[in-house]
């Protein structure tokens, strides 16, 4: 079955931009997180979604904000954009309904803001 | 919140040795602890995980134990080979919820 799939895969934008990144989940995969990876810090928590509902939060500012549709896809958006926006944006589906469980990972976003 | 340390942040070894990679995490709540490998230019994939209620889980070559009381698990790859070289992740979900921490990565470099 096809996997988690992230667009678009590259992009660059200039400060003050907003952008918005889709995830599309492993068929069957409620719960969608995302995170943010840049060199030195690994994968930081930003949201996650289970049923259109934000259940879990990371502490990024309110710029970082994100939905689910009723299919299970994902979108989050980043408004104003900040030369330290520039990361892999990282989306991962899993089965659980509740609690941890394995994440599958997309191929990710490369946000480049300058 | 969680909060996962990992070290050492970068290790190379030989062909055929050992590489042991340990995370301590601070939510004694914590009870799922996976593993993922990064290899340049790819997506993160899990390559082993473990429970709270086991201590020790193995996989032919890799393996992972999880100490509660000392709130640290550790990653064993033995007879490592040149497509072992890696980042390596280690996280820790916070509390019994979905949220997963990851630690900063290290950077595993086997050498043939």
């Amino acid at each position: 079955k096809a996997g988690v799939t992230q667009t678009p895969r590259y992009l660059i934008k200039t400060r003050g931009q907003q952008v918005t990144l889709s995830c599309s989940p492993i068929s069957g995969h409620r719960s969608v997180s995302w995170y943010q990876q840049t060199p030195g810090q690994g994968l930081q928590f930003l949201f996650e979604y289970f049923s259109e509902t934000q259940r879990n939060k990371g502490n990024f500012p309110g710029r970082f904000s994100g939905r689910q549709f009723s299919n299970s896809r994902s979108e989050m958006n980043v408004s104003t954009l900040e030369l330290g926006d520039s990361a892999l944006y990282l989306c991962a589906s899993s089965p659980a309904s509740s609690g941890a469980n394995v994440l599958t990972f997309g191929a990710g976003s490369r946000l480049t803001v300058l | 919140g969680e909060n996962v340390e990992q070290h050492p942040s970068t290790l190379s070894v030989q062909e055929g040795d050992s590489a042991v990679i340990k995370c301590t995490y601070s939510d004694s709540a914590s009870n799922y602890f996976p593993w993922y490998k990064q290899e340049l230019g790819k997506r993160p994939q899990l390559i082993i995980d473990i429970r709270s209620n086991v201590g020790e889980k193995k996989d032919q070559r890799i393996a992972v134990t999880l100490n509660k009381t000392a709130k640290h698990f550790s990653l064993h790859i033995t007879e490592t080979q040149p497509e072992d070289s890696a980042v390596y992740f280690c996280a820790a979900s916070q509390g019994g919820s979905e949220k997963l921490v990851f630690g900063k990565g290290m950077k595993l470099t086997v050498n043939p």
